[in-house]
């Protein structure tokens, strides 16, 4: 089983729908991390979370939001999806042991918005 | 501005050659530098992390470098395969355990 499993793999949809893409970890971390990734631009951070009572925005949070339900869970929501929200969105975990941790990613989930 | 720069294009080389590739940044200056290997339809993964005090890091086939003068690090893969195929991101530590992403490098190892 995957360590981070990210929910759906694919959606498509509407302009101006709510969206909810859920993550969820079996690592045990408690950082854990919304990218969004577009060709030639790369993995941009959204929002952050690094324990169930913390929450931050990153470079892109504009348009999205975040709940941190548990230490395992973390979703990502788009209030009113507009097309260049279209993307693939991926979540991530890392540790708190030590500085310099690495990030694990779940496998992502490509969003299409028309 | 702050920037990484990889290498947007397309890296081709021979099975068995040494594959380099090349992040470079501007106006950071990153505690630690990881790379990470991406497969099509799939997450990023993990491969190493190198600190500032340290100039070189290896594991098995892997070898990274890193210059804080030159603001570079270099990815090396010796004795490359087809599977070695796949995309590259280096990222630099903003602090915090944040991590800023460059957009990666295409390697494709022909046998």
């Amino acid at each position: 089983d995957a360590d981070v499993t990210q929910t759906p793999r694919n959606r498509i949809t509407k302009t101006g729908k709510r969206i909810m893409l859920e993550c969820s970890q079996t690592k045990g971390h408690d950082r854990m991390y919304w990218y969004r990734q577009d060709p030639g631009l790369g993995l941009r951070l959204i929002y952050y979370s690094f324990d169930v009572k913390d929450i931050n925005k990153g470079e892109i949070s504009d348009g999205y939001s975040v709940s941190r339900q548990a230490q395992a869970k973390f979703s990502l929501s788009l209030e009113s999806a507009i097309p260049n929200q279209t993307a693939l969105y991926f979540c991530a975990t890392s540790d708190t042991q030590g500085a310099n941790q690495p990030q694990h990613f779940g496998d992502g989930t490509r969003l299409s918005i028309l | 501005s702050q920037k990484i720069e990889q290498n947007s294009e397309a890296l081709n080389i021979q099975e068995g050659k040494t594959a380099t590739l090349t992040c470079n940044y501007t106006n950071y200056s990153p505690a630690y530098l990881q790379w990470y290997r991406q497969d099509p339809g799939r997450g990023p993964v993990f491969l190493l992390l190198i600190r500032e005090n340290e100039k070189e890091k290896r594991k098995e086939r892997l070898k990274v470098t890193f210059d804080t003068t030159l603001k570079q690090s270099l990815f090396h893969i010796t004795a490359s395969q087809p599977a070695d195929s796949a995309t590259y991101l280096c990222a630099l530590d903003k602090g915090f355990q944040k991590l800023v992403f460059g957009t990666g490098t295409r390697l494709l190892v022909s046998p």
